[in-house]
């Protein structure tokens, strides 16, 4: 099976501020995907950005972008001007081309200092 | 509207009863699954249903048995409900074909999580 790995469990950033949060994977596949959840302390699990690992292109959602490295299998995620909002537990995960299944990472939690 | 909705929002119960969380989307997905996140908040995938039948089972107590009437609702049902059951408990639903065969890029869409604790 496919692993995910976030080696940060805790991170904490100054408002406004950039951070990054790493996580890499172990896979034998080409295609797959790749996604940022946001779980606050609300627990909703939002989607907050993807990447096809076709695709050269770092996705990028306002705020929010990726580093995407296919040969280093890594996908990291950056934060740029956080906002208290941003405070939350981070997952990524990873999909691949075909099947059903999803592989999460331990997550990070992240901590916004006014 | 709420894409994926779960119910109850939190469920407290005493040891040995039995509960059943249900799931529904409206989505039009045709895979839905259920993740146990622990207090150390580690998402585990529990079950995955394809258009009603059972494509993943992990390593789960038969205690556990989910139950998926048709393509938009999963349902989980617990019996002897034990204390190293508290944890919420996430269903969840993407769509993983087309009608021209291929993959779409479909993320996982959660619903909102029942915390159970049991007592």
């Amino acid at each position: 099976a496919q692993t995910v790995t976030q080696s940060q469990p805790e991170m904490s950033v100054q408002e406004a501020e950039t951070v990054t949060l790493s996580c890499t994977y172990d896979t034998s596949e080409s295609d797959y995907y790749l996604f940022w959840y946001k779980q606050p302390p609300s627990r909703q699990m939002i989607l907050v950005i993807r990447q096809e690992a076709y695709k050269q292109q770092n996705a990028t959602e306002n705020r929010f972008s990726v580093n995407f490295q296919k040969a280093a299998k890594s996908f990291s995620l950056k934060i740029s001007d956080s906002q208290l909002g941003d405070a939350a537990m981070y997952f990524c995960a990873y999909r691949g081309y075909t099947g059903n299944q999803f592989y999460f990472g331990t997550g990070t939690s992240l901590t916004v200092i006014p | 509207d709420t894409a994926v909705s779960q119910t109850p929002k939190y469920l407290v119960t005493q040891m040995g009863n039995d509960k059943s969380i249900k799931c529904e989307q409206n989505l039009g997905h045709d895979t839905m699954y259920w993740y146990k996140q622990d207090s150390k908040k580690f998402l585990k995938i529990m079950f995955s249903y394809n258009n009603k039948e059972l494509i993943i089972n992990e390593t789960v107590p038969n205690r556990f048995s989910p139950k998926s009437p048709d393509k938009a609702h999963l349902n989980l049902h617990i019996n002897s409900l034990e204390l190293g059951d508290s944890a919420v408990y996430f269903c969840a639903s993407s769509q993983e074909g087309g009608e021209t065969g291929g993959y779409y890029n479909s993320p996982l869409h959660f619903g909102n999580g029942t915390r159970l604790t049991v007592t």
